[in-house]
């Protein structure tokens, strides 16, 4: 079975600019979160979808913004980039939200 | 104070040994409880879930004292292959559908030939 799949992998964008990050969740995990993950801390949450909703947001600028399609893939959308939105951004999904999550290899995205 | 504090690190073990990761969460609410793994530059990979009954999984060996809201992982007979940051995860769900994993800084250990 597949794991949960990110793309790209690697991305370099310059200050201003929009960026969308994708992730396809395990077959049949509905629930889907967004990290972001800067060198020498843990992850921090972003969004949570579960169901095609948002049921969760952390506390991140509007410059954020994220959704989940019918088949529970999902998009995390940052605009206006800054350099310190340079990070490792990762997706997990989980199948109920008392479950574990398992996280994608996610995005390593670079701001110049 | 932190929502996830971890033992700052690193910890440098020589092969074969004991080693405890200590892990306190602020939020009492919280309700899972978890170990994960992070190899340098890759993403995190659960480890074990903590239970308040304690929860073994080979050398591994996990401790919840909800009361204290503290939460420990034991390594026993530590390999060169345990050499990874471990991440101490706390889910919080706030109602039908919803949660936030929360996470410490990590503690890095190398475990020497």
């Amino acid at each position: 079975d597949a794991g949960v799949t990110q793309s790209p992998t690697h991305l370099i964008k310059t200050r201003g600019q929009h960026v969308t990050l994708r992730c396809s969740p395990i077959s049949g995990h509905k629930s889907v979160s967004w990290y972001q993950q800067v060198l020498g801390q843990g992850p921090q949450f972003i969004f949570q979808y579960y169901e095609k909703e948002e049921r969760g947001r952390g506390n991140f600028p509007d410059r954020f913004s994220a959704r989940q399609f019918p088949n529970y893939s999902s998009e995390l959308n940052v605009n206006a980039l800054l350099l310190g939105d340079s990070a490792l951004y990762l997706c997990a999904s989980s199948l109920w939200w008392e479950n574990e999550a398992f996280f994608g290899q996610g995005t390593r995205l670079t701001v110049v | 104070r932190k929502e996830v504090e971890q033992d700052p690190g690193p910890f440098n073990v020589p092969e074969g040994a004991t080693v405890a990761f200590n892990c306190t969460y602020s939020n009492s609410a919280s309700q899972s409880f978890f170990w994960y793994r992070q190899d340098c530059r890759k993403e995190p990979k659960l480890l074990m879930s903590v239970y308040s009954s304690g929860n073994e999984d080979g050398r591994f060996t996990a401790q919840l004292n909800r009361a204290s809201q503290y939460i420990s992982l034991l390594i026993r007979d530590s390999k060169l292959s345990d050499s990874a940051t471990y991440l101490c995860v706390v889910n919080t769900h706030s109602g039908a559908g919803s949660y936030q994993l929360t996470f410490g800084k990590g503690t890095k250990l190398s475990v020497i030939p």
